[in-house]
This record gives structure tokens, sequence and C-alpha cells, in this order.
């Protein structure tokens, strides 16, 4: 059983690209969270997809948008990158059904460099 | 807002021994989820163990013991015959039951020497 699978592993792009980061979630479940990791802190929360909606958001400007597939896997789009985007990003994946306790398991992350 | 705080930036314990992690948190919620996720230098985020904020019960896995005090806001991992795979950061983080956002701490480095 395949568990969350992150692409790709580590990336270098220039200030003010564009860049795609892509998951695909556990066996079995149908919810994605993307977390961004700065440096010797603990991930925060962007947001989560379902139904390939974005249901809820954490403190993250509009330059972070996603899209999660018919396949429940999702994709993190970060536009006009800042240095300060440079992170791991994390996504985990959990299953929303009835008497779920939408236990999350994490992916091993993208490490995003902003030169 | 939930917050998390783990005021040990790092911790240190020899092979076999016993070490307690610390974790406090804010909430104004009744109804929440408490995990110690653990991350080794490979990167990947593992779930040690959860606590749901209804039982009195301590959680209990293995080795990995918690003492959740709700009154207080306080949720401890105990980690017993500690092992040098047990060396990682560990995250606290809090989570609201009608809520999917996890909240972690800024972590505690916790070094195993043999």
């Amino acid at each position: 059983d395949a568990g969350v699978t992150q692409s790709p592993t580590h990336l270098i792009k220039t200030r003010g690209q564009q860049v795609t980061l892509r998951c695909s979630p556990k066996s079995g479940h149908d919810t994605v969270s993307w977390y961004q990791q700065a440096l010797g802190q603990g991930p925060q929360f962007i947001f989560q997809y379902y139904e390939e909606e974005e249901r809820q958001r954490g403190n993250f400007p509009d330059r972070f948008s996603g899209h999660q597939f018919p396949n429940y896997s999702s994709e993190l789009n970060v536009n006009a990158l800042l240095l300060g985007d440079s992170a791991l990003y994390l996504c985990a994946s959990s299953y929303r059904g009835t008497g779920s306790s939408y236990e999350q398991y994490f992916g091993p992350g993208t490490r995003l460099t902003v030169t | 807002a939930q917050t998390v705080t783990q005021s040990q930036p790092e911790m240190s314990v020899q092979e076999a021994e016993t070490v307690t992690l610390s974790c406090t948190y804010d909430t104004s919620e009744s109804d929440y989820y408490l995990f110690w996720y653990k991350q080794p230098p490979s990167r990947q985020m593992i779930l040690v163990i959860r606590q749901e904020a209804y039982k009195q019960q301590n959680a209990t896995e293995n080795r990995f013991s918690v003492n959740f005090q709700k009154a207080a806001k306080s949720f401890s991992l105990k980690i017993s015959d500690s092992q040098l795979g047990d060396a990682a950061m560990y995250f606290c983080a809090y989570r609201r039951s009608s809520n999917y956002k996890l909240t972690f701490g800024k972590g505690t480095l916790l070094t195993v020497n043999p």
C-alpha cells in the first residue's frame, strides 16, 4: 500500500517565477492538505482540498493556489515566488468519511529553494 | 486563535532511559485532538500518538505515552527505554474536532546518546 507521495523532491527556482508541486494521497484517502515548513519551524497550514474544492485556508496570500483532481491527487501552485517562500512543502492526506478521525498522513515533502 | 507551545528547543537522553517532552496549548474549544508527530532527518512526518480531549485516560503506544492535563492545557510525551532510532524532531499538534487544520508547535529536537 503506497503512502503519500510528493514530487519533485527538491526544486530550485528564481524569485518571481512560478512553481507547481504535486501530491498523491494514500490509497483510500480523499482529502489533501498542504503545509509549509520553514527551516527550524513547525508546519503551517496552507489549505485543504476535498471533492475538488478548497474547503479551508490558512493565512497565506492568493499567490498560493491549489487544485484537486478526480483521482484525489493535488497540486500546489505558487506564483511570483519570493525568497521567503523557500521551505519544505508537506502534503498530508486523510479520509473524510463517516466515523473518520480525519487522521492525516504526511508525505516526504518537497524542498523548495528560491534564489 | 489556537496556539501550541513547546518550550524545550532541544533535549537529550541516554539510550534506554526515559525522557519527557513538554507541550502546552491554548484553546477555547472543548472538543479537540492532540498529537505528537516525529520528524526524522528523512523529513517524513510520522504520527507517534493521538489523544482525544473527551477521553480522560492517557493514550499509550508501546514505549510512548502522554500525560494529558486538560484543565492545565498541557500535553507531554514520555518516551521510555529510549532507542537511537527515536532521535528526531518532535512536534506537538492540535486540531479542533470539527476542523481539519493542524496547528503545530515549533518542535523539540531529541538527541539519543549511546
